[in-house]
């Protein structure tokens, strides 16, 4: 059974720094491409970024692009989320997402950790 | 970044069939997904590739895109359909998803 844990998330200032981590199970990890989405308090959903399933490509919203870096470590089956010079607006449950075989959704979620953003 | 729209809401009686639409300019030149989310939820996939249902979903849920305008079917609407949906296209390497849409079964 597919099982996908996050942690790390936390309080931070703005401004700061935190690394949130997607735990990954049931699955042949390195197959597979990756996903984070967030989705801040009653909103929707956003997409956040994505890396392929041997990590050499990697791809950012505009809106995170340039202070987040999605990372994978194959070897432990986990994948990671760097988030620096956080903002107010960052402030989401982050959810870390598996690629459908076919591509193009997301079959398996995580169940999100929160990263509240705020002095 | 590529637009979706969804209407906020949609209401519909149990029983009866809720269409919840996505559009975007050429949507039907991509696959669009949709999720499901109940509240404090994670979000499931229910339709994939435009048209085809994940195990385990039920089949009264079905979804079609072309032209401009995807849209998810549901028929014979249970009190248990209700939730937020949010369509989802892919570019590129990108993703971008609809604003969602509250469906309320009343």
């Amino acid at each position: 059974e597919v099982h996908l844990l996050e942690s790390g998330g936390g309080l931070v200032q703005p401004g700061g720094s935190l690394r949130v981590s997607c735990a990954a199970s049931g699955f042949t990890f390195s197959s597979y491409a990756m996903n984070w989405v967030r989705q801040a308090p009653g909103k929707g959903l956003e997409w956040v970024s994505a890396i392929s399933g041997s990590g050499g490509s990697t791809y950012y919203a505009d809106s995170v692009k340039g202070r987040c870096t999605i990372s994978r470590d194959n070897s432990k089956n986990t994948l990671y989320l760097q988030m620096n010079s956080l903002r107010v607006e960052d402030t989401a449950v982050y959810y870390c997402a598996k690629v459908h075989n076919y591509g193009n959704s997301f079959d398996y979620w995580g169940q999100g950790t929160l990263v509240t953003v705020s002095s | 970044s590529y637009e979706l729209t969804q209407p906020p809401s949609v209401s519909v009686s149990p029983g009866q069939t809720a269409s919840i639409t996505c559009s975007g300019d050429k949507l039907g030149d991509r696959y669009v997904c949709w999720y499901q989310q109940k509240p404090g939820q994670s979000p499931v996939l229910v339709i994939y590739q435009d048209f085809k249902r994940p195990s385990g979903i039920p089949e009264r849920f079905s979804g079609s895109n072309s032209g401009n305008t995807a849209t998810l079917t549901i028929s014979g609407t249970q009190a248990l359909d209700e939730a937020d949906y949010y369509c989802q296209a892919w570019d590129s390497g990108t993703v971008d998803f609809g604003g969602g849409t509250k469906l309320t079964v009343l």
